[in-house]
């Protein structure tokens, strides 16, 4: 079965940078992409981005251009969302998530969620 | 950017049907996709393009989209659906997938 298993909470000071990791399995990784979301405290949800699994292709939400970067190991089948600069507004539970169809619209597999807390 | 708009709450007794809507400029032309998510847990896809429902969804759960607005239908509400409900569409354009507000489900 599929499963996106992520790394643990972290907690970390304003300017410093977070990255996230994302574990894929019951799947062959480099078919799908994988889509990052967060969800502030109390807020809806933000698609972040997405990037190829296969080629390593990436689309960033353009709100966070320039501060984020995803990338993908695929000896691990292990995809990554480094987020730099951290802000108090970065405090949220970042999401990794699969379509169900190779290069579906939609978010059918979500991993647990990681509580990544921005805080002096 | 493409905007979808929820109402932040909607309001139901139980075994009544509860319809929450998605606006956005001419949504019936794309494809909506609809997320439920409790408290403290990741979303569950409910609906895909428009009106498909995942395996393991209820037959309660049902969608339409026209115009300007896409609705997603729970028949017969119980308690267990109280949660937050999301539309999603893919945005052409930008190439990026769009959520709307959010709505909050509640079982009177």
């Amino acid at each position: 079965q599929v499963q996106l298993v992520q790394s643990g909470a972290e907690v970390k000071k304003p300017g410093a940078s977070v990255k996230v990791s994302c574990k894929a399995s019951g799947y062959t990784f480099t078919s799908y992409g994988i889509s990052w979301v967060r969800q502030a405290p109390g807020q809806g949800l933000e698609w972040m981005g997405w990037i190829s699994a296969y080629n390593g292709n990436t689309n960033y939400a353009q709100k966070l251009q320039g501060r984020v970067t995803m990338t993908t190991d695929t000896s691990t089948s292990t995809a990554y969302m480094e987020l730099r600069s951290l802000r108090s507004d970065d405090t949220a539970v970042y999401y990794c998530a699969r379509p169900l169809a190779v290069a579906g619209p939609f978010l059918y597999y979500w991993g647990q969620g990681t509580l990544v807390t921005v805080s002096s | 950017s493409y905007v979808l708009t929820q109402p932040p709450s909607v309001s139901v007794a139980p075994g009544k049907t509860a319809r929450i809507t998605c606006g956005g400029n001419n949504i019936g032309s794309k494809s909506v996709h609809w997320y439920q998510q409790k408290p403290g847990q990741a979303p569950v896809l409910v609906i895909y393009y428009d009106s498909d429902r995942p395996s393991g969804i209820p037959e309660r759960f049902s969608g339409s989209n026209s115009g300007n607005t896409a609705t997603l239908t729970i028949s017969r509400v119980e308690a267990g659906d109280e949660a937050d409900y999301y539309c999603q569409v893919w945005d052409s354009s930008s190439d990026h997938a769009v959520f709307g507000g959010g709505t909050q489900l509640t079982v009177l």
